[in-house]
């Protein structure tokens, strides 16, 4: 398997514009994460799914940010409309939730810039 | 999921074993031990994870104490490769979030 795949790696936009990053998580696996890091919050969860439905978006920062899993292979996190404080690197990750221990496996990351 | 603490960075001579502490005195019994490690620019990368006895993999060895309050993460001859930030995470066992803290910045030097 490739692992975790990202697109874009990279994205700048301009503020006031939508940014959508995309997320194609390892087969087999039901859970997927949409992550955000920066300097000044580190790594934080935005929101998770298991099974294609959203299990926990308290992290989701406002009701600029939206996530979708429409299907098990494909993830979308659409920012909209984007900011200059959106700026950030956004990982992807996949797990299986089953019985046994749940190692997450993370994408590359799409370093999203907003001017 | 219980907070832990690390120091904010090492150094760690080639060659040598690095060890890495966590405190976790809050820990509770269903709390396992994650490590993750993230080299710059790439995403986390699981290393290991544990409950109360030690464990060892082909990339690290993980000591919990007996009282589940600290662990050390080892690798047992650090390369160049392995600078990178290290992340101790508590979390229940099953529980698929994730809770990154701030890590260890560890500098391997040649």
């Amino acid at each position: 398997d490739a692992g975790v795949i990202q697109s874009p790696r990279h994205e700048v936009t301009e503020m006031g514009q939508e940014v959508t990053l995309r997320c194609k998580p390892i087969s087999g696996h039901n859970s997927l994460f949409w992550y955000r890091q920066t300097m000044m919050r580190g790594l934080e969860l935005l929101i998770y799914f298991n099974n294609n439905v959203p299990i926990d978006d308290s992290g989701m920062p406002e009701d600029r940010f939206s996530a979708k899993m429409p299907n098990a292979s494909f993830s979308t996190l659409k920012i909209q409309p984007s900011e200059p404080r959106d700026s950030a690197v956004y990982f992807c990750a996949s797990s299986y939730r089953g019985r046994g221990h749940t190692e997450a496996f993370f994408g590359q990351g799409t370093r999203l810039t907003v001017v | 999921d219980a907070k832990t603490t690390q120091p904010p960075s090492m150094d760690c001579a080639e060659g040598r074993a690095a060890n890495l502490p966590c405190n976790h005195s809050t820990i509770s019994g269903n709390e396992y031990v994650y490590w993750y490690r993230q080299i710059h620019s790439q995403g986390p990368q699981y290393i290991i994870h544990g409950l109360k006895n030690n464990e060892t993999n082909e990339m690290a060895s993980l000591i919990i104490t007996e009282d589940r309050k600290s662990s050390t993460l080892i690798l047992p001859h650090a390369t160049l490769r392995d600078t990178a930030v290290y992340y101790c995470i508590a979390g229940a066992f099953g529980n698929e979030k994730l809770t990154f803290g701030t890590g260890t910045r560890l500098t391997i030097i040649p």
